[in-house]
C-alpha cells in the first residue's frame, strides 16, 4: 500500500533562511504528489503538485518542489522564508489502482516555524 | 462563490448523541470527500462520492454515514459519538477527480465528551 512519510514533525528556521521540508513516498507506480499548507484554523490549500510533466515544480508564495524517483522523494523548499510561512504543510499522495477517484493519502504534516 | 462551506464550525457532543455535519460546495464538482485530521497523524479519508447517488467508503468509515441526493451536499452524519470521533473534520472538493487540486472547506472542530 501507498504511504507517506514527512520527516520531523516541527521545523524551525530563522526569517530570511533556506525551508526545506522533506517528503518521502513510496509507490510501485509513478505517483500523483502534492504539496498542501494550513494556516490556523483555516483548510488545507495547495501548494503545488507534481504531474510528471517536470521533475521540478513551482508553486505559489514561492516554494517549489523536486521529483527525485531514485530517492522516492518530493522535498518542498524555498529560498528565503518569511514570517507569513508559518504554517503546517501536508505532502499527499493519490493511491495506486484507484482510478480517477481523487482520493488522498496524507503524511503526518510538518508545522513549520519562522523566527524573527 | 463561497466554494466548500462547512457547519458548524465548532461542536461538543455527549458520548451516545447524534449529529450532521453539513457540507455544501457551489464549484458543481461532481468528487467530494470527508476527511478527518487529528494531531500528528495527517489526514484520514472518511467517506468520498464520485456524484450524486454514489457513495464509498474510504480509510476510516467506521462510526460515520454518509449521503449525497445532490451535486452541492455532502453531510457527514455520526450516530453514536464516541470519544474517538473528536477530531477536525474537512470537506473538500475536486472537479475531476485524480491529479486534480482538491478544494478543502474551513473545517468543523468536534469534540465528544
Amino acid at each position: 500500500a501507498q504511504s507517506v512519510t514527512q520527516l520531523g514533525s516541527h521545523v524551525s528556521v530563522s526569517e530570511g533562511a533556506l525551508v526545506l521540508l522533506r517528503c518521502n513516498y513510496s509507490s510501485s507506480v509513478p505517483p500523483y504528489l502534492f504539496w498542501y499548507v494550513q494556516y490556523p484554523n483555516q483548510g488545507l490549500q495547495l501548494l503545488l503538485k507534481y504531474t510528471s510533466a517536470a521533475t521540478l515544480v513551482k508553486g505559489i508564495n514561492g516554494f517549489e518542489a523536486e521529483f527525485k524517483k531514485s530517492e522516492t522523494s518530493f522535498h518542498l523548499t524555498k529560498p528565503s522564508a518569511h514570517m507569513s510561512d508559518a504554517a503546517e504543510y501536508f505532502c499527499a499522495v493519490t493511491p495506486e489502482g484507484f482510478g480517477n477517484t481523487g482520493k488522498l493519502i496524507f503524511g503526518q504534516g510538518t508545522t513549520l516555524q519562522v523566527k524573527p | 462563490n463561497a466554494g466548500v462551506t462547512q457547519t458548524p464550525k465548532f461542536r461538543i457532543l455527549k458520548i451516545g448523541q447524534s449529529m450532521t455535519l453539513q457540507c455544501t460546495q457551489d464549484m458543481n464538482h461532481n468528487y467530494m470527500y470527508w476527511y478527518r485530521q487529528d494531531p500528528g497523524m495527517g489526514l484520514k479519508l472518511i467517506y468520498y462520492s464520485v456524484g450524486a447517488g454514489i457513495t464509498d467508503k474510504g480509510e476510516v468509515p467506521n462510526g460515520y454515514n454518509v449521503s449525497r441526493s445532490t451535486t452541492e451536499d455532502f453531510p457527514l452524519r455520526l450516530e453514536l459519538a464516541a470519544p474517538s470521533q473528536t477530531s477536525v473534520y474537512f470537506c473538500a472538493t475536486t472537479i475531476k477527480g485524480q491529479n486534480t487540486e482538491a478544494f478543502f472547506g474551513q473545517g468543523t472542530r468536534l469534540t465528544v465528551v
